[in-house]
Formats: C-alpha cells, structure tokens, sequence
C-alpha cells in the first residue's frame, strides 16, 4: 500500500528566504508526482505534475525535483512572500497501475514579514 | 466550465438524513474522482470514474455512500443514513484521462449534527 510522509508538518519562516519541503513515498512504481497548494478553506490548486520519466519541473519560483528510485521529492520555493503561506500537499498516483492520488498529510507553511 | 464546480459549498444535515453532493468537471475530462478531506489530514480516495463506469470504487467506506456519472460529466455522491464521522469536506477532481493532471474544485463541507 503506497504511503506518503511530508515533512516538516508546520514551517514558519522570515519573508525573502528560500525554503524546501520534503516529501516521500514508499512505493516506486508512479505515474506522476503532483504538488498542490490549500489556503485555509478551500480547494486544492495545482502547482506542479513531475511525470515519473521526469526529474523536475519549474513554474516561477517553484521548482519540484523527483527522485523516484528513492521514493523523494522537493519542493523549492525562492524568495518566499507572505502570500505563499497555505498547506503544500504532495501527491503520487500510479502506484501498482492504480489511477488514484495518494496523498500526504501536508506542511502548513507561514510567511512571516 | 473553466473548473471544477461542485455544489453546495456547504451542507449542514441531520443524522440519518440523505444527501446528495455534485461535481461538474472541466469540459472533455473524461477522469473524474471523489475525495474526503478531514480536519489536518490529506485527501482520501473514494471513487474513480472513467467516462460513465466507476473503475475503482475501492475507497468508499461502506454500502452508504454510492456515486453515479451516468452520461460521463456531472457526478453525484449520495450518501444515506448520514452519520456524525461522515462529516469532511469532500473534494471532486478531474483529468483529462487517468493518471494525468488532476484539477479539484472547492469542495463541498458536510456537516452531520
């Protein structure tokens, strides 16, 4: 059964610093790796999809790294600002031919100016 | 539609009543998924369609809860003799087929009183 950790589980950081979310899973055999973000209340919005023949995306700032044989992603987020405090979940889909998202719990993360 | 809509965004019912959630997807996705959201956790899978048939119903929890997609778009989740433990926010994505990019509406929050 695939099982998805994120660590750390809250991270409060000063405005302008670079930061890292982690992410793992315990089975290989994805599809993709999808990194969403929440706000407080509401859907999940879509930041980046690394496919498994994929070792990075870049959108903006962000920029998701996948390292499939060991079950690790990161996620990267330069010169943070207030505006991205939300909950980072990471998702993998595909495990043993399985269409369906697994998620982990998430890192609520906060912005401080 | 230019998302995932679901609706109501809110739904407050009494124990042991029914209720009925809907989710319109992205226009041509032929992927579409329900998922539960608890408090502090990540979504949990609950259904999977592919055009009009359910291709993975593994995550329902019991015989209470039953999702249709009768003509391959709009999906309802229906859930009988409602229970305190069903309330979450539950969330409805689609894709344009399995294992691609996944989009989430804005969920729906069940509350059972």
């Amino acid at each position: 059964k695939q099982e998805v950790t994120q660590i750390p589980a809250a991270l409060s950081v000063p405005e302008g610093e670079n930061l890292v979310l982690n992410c793992s899973f315990t089975d290989s055999a994805i599809y993709n790796l999808q990194w969403f973000r929440q706000d407080p209340g509401k859907g999940l919005t879509s930041l980046l999809l690394i496919q498994s023949s994929q070792r990075e995306q870049t959108s903006g700032r962000l920029n998701a790294s996948l390292d499939k044989s060991s079950g690790r992603s990161t996620l990267y987020i330069a010169a943070s600002q207030p505006g991205d405090s939300a909950t980072y979940l990471c998702a993998v889909d595909g495990a043993s031919g399985a269409q369906k998202l697994v998620f982990g719990q998430g890192t609520r993360l906060t912005i401080n100016p | 539609g230019a998302g995932v809509s679901q609706t109501p965004s809110n739904k407050v019912t009494e124990k042991g009543k029914y209720v009925e959630l809907r989710c319109d997807p992205i226009s041509g996705h032929t992927a579409l998924y329900w998922y539960r959201q608890s408090l502090g956790q990540g979504p949990e899978f609950l259904i999977y369609f592919q055009g009009t048939g359910a291709a993975d119903d593994s995550g329902l929890p019991n015989d209470r809860f039953f999702a249709v997609r009768p003509e391959g778009s709009v999906s309802t989740l229906k859930i009988q003799r409602t229970e305190r433990g069903d309330s979450a926010v539950y969330l409805c994505a689609s894709s344009f087929t399995g294992n691609t990019e996944a989009f989430f509406g804005q969920g729906t929050r069940l509350t059972v009183v």
